[in-house]
């Protein structure tokens, strides 16, 4: 089965700290993911990747970047933590078919 | 742009049936999903459908796509409370594996 592990269940930062969430995949999928999900709003896409260092933007990439240096890890850096970051942040991954998403069980940043 | 709208809850009683439906605005999209999110856990592929499709089934579990509206239905046959979570729709709106999500339906299951 796949696996997407992501490094933390809950992260507590203040505002204006650097922050650095991390996702590895062990099924060697080359598509990468990051959503955040809100109440309310369901998933929305920050970032993605189809490739070792490439990166695309999605529908709320303001505020966030993402580092791809190994297939198998997507970081989403948080550059200056804001108390509307506050939220699930989701990391997936789907090999080159694109059927199927799979998904991490989830950071959950409160920004203070 | 594109769109997946959901409403937002739905209350069963144990062993009715549950209709969950969804809405979706692109026509070009290739599958639809059904996730599932337990309380404290990412999301779990329920099911998915190829837009060719109209209808799949999978033990408990009915698809139904209706393409000339639009629509995809999830329906849920003996609906128990291990089913309650929340539910989310998504369309694959272009190749590479991007995923629209609808907001999600909470379902909750009364003994």
């Amino acid at each position: 089965d796949v696996k997407v592990t992501q490094s933390s269940r809950y992260l507590v930062k203040r505002t204006g700290e650097k922050v650095f969430l991390e996702c590895v995949q062990d099924m060697d999928h080359e598509n990468m993911f990051w959503y955040r999900q809100d109440p309310g709003l369901g998933l929305r896409l920050i970032y993605f990747s189809y490739d070792v260092k490439m990166k695309e933007k999605g529908d709320i990439p303001e505020g966030y970047s993402v580092s791809r240096e190994k297939k198998e890890r997507f970081s989403l850096i948080l550059e200056s933590a804001s108390t509307n970051q506050t939220s699930m942040y989701l990391c997936a991954s789907s090999g080159q078919n694109n059927e199927k998403l799979f998904f991490g069980s989830g950071t959950q940043l409160s920004v203070l | 742009g594109e769109d997946v709208e959901q409403s937002l809850f739905l209350s069963v009683r144990e062993g009715d049936s549950s209709v969950i439906n969804c809405t979706y605005t692109d026509s070009s999209s290739t599958y639809l999903y059904w996730y599932k999110q337990e309380p404290g856990a990412g999301l779990q592929l329920l099911t998915y459908i190829f837009s060719n499709m109209d209808m799949k089934q999978d033990q408990r579990l009915t698809v139904l796509l209706n393409k000339k509206d639009k629509h995809l239905s999830l329906r849920i046959a003996d609906t128990q409370t291990g089913d309650s979570a929340i539910y989310f729709c998504a369309e694959a709106y272009n190749q590479g594996g991007k995923l629209i999500f609808g907001q999600g339906t909470e379902l909750s299951v009364k003994p």
